[in-house]
């Protein structure tokens, strides 16, 4: 079945430093795929999302690119800040009504 | 705009005793409905989905049971809670999308089974 597998934390930058968090899937066809994430005692927000091969969703500065030939979709941010630190979700959507999440990825940001 | 709505926030609740969380969304009719649980620091369960009223599908067997009374309402119950019941539940609609659908989240509900 379908799977996202992304990059065990926690994760712990200092500020202003650069961030990836790597994530991978299996799926058959071409699902869309996302990132979320979440605040402590929050429920968890969409981050950006991308549709198809090639496309590079972005928001808050974080980006990640859809690729089909690598099966991955990386999330990145240039420059860190500590009210980025969360825990981000990993996220596919393919054939029917689910959406299959990984582990989480909880990333700490210092001052 | 479309709103979800999750509550109570927290709830701590005595082993064996009854169970009822509800969710309802506004600003869109017919949606798709899901049940999640997260347990402490850990990834998300889906535990049930909805894709109509009374139409209900469970991912995982379990102490638990959701209902769908309305079309923008839907409910997870407990009869007798068990400790491992606790953890932090979220409800989410969804919207389709041209591949997969786009999942929004309430608030959650952390519970805590003593």
């Amino acid at each position: 079945g379908d799977s996202v597998t992304q990059m065990e934390g926690p994760v712990t930058l200092s500020e202003e430093a650069f961030l990836t968090i790597n994530c991978t899937y299996t799926a058959t066809g071409y699902p869309s795929l996302f990132w979320y994430v979440q605040y402590p005692g929050e429920g968890l927000q969409l981050l950006l999302k991308a549709t198809k091969a090639d496309d590079k969703g972005s928001n808050k500065g974080f980006e990640a690119t859809y690729r089909k030939e690598t099966t991955s979709f990386h999330l990145e941010k240039g420059s860190v800040q500590v009210s980025d630190s969360a825990v981000y979700f990993c996220a596919l959507s393919g054939e029917g009504f689910k959406t299959i999440f990984g582990a989480g990825t909880r990333l700490f940001v210092k001052a | 705009s479309q709103t979800i709505h999750q509550w109570p926030a927290t709830l701590v609740q005595p082993v064996g005793s009854p169970l009822s969380l509800e969710c309802t969304v506004e600003g869109t009719s017919n949606p798709n409905l899901y049940w999640y649980r997260q347990a402490a620091g850990r990834g998300l369960q889906l535990l049930f989905y909805s894709v109509g009223i009374g139409q209900i599908s469970s991912e995982v067997p379990q102490n638990l049971s959701a209902s769908r009374p309305q079309d923008r309402q839907f409910i997870l119950s407990s009869k007798k809670l068990l400790l491992s019941d606790s953890g932090f539940y979220l409800c989410a609609w969804s919207v389709k999308l041209n591949r997969g659908t786009e999942a929004f989240f309430g608030q959650g509900t952390r519970l805590t089974v003593v």
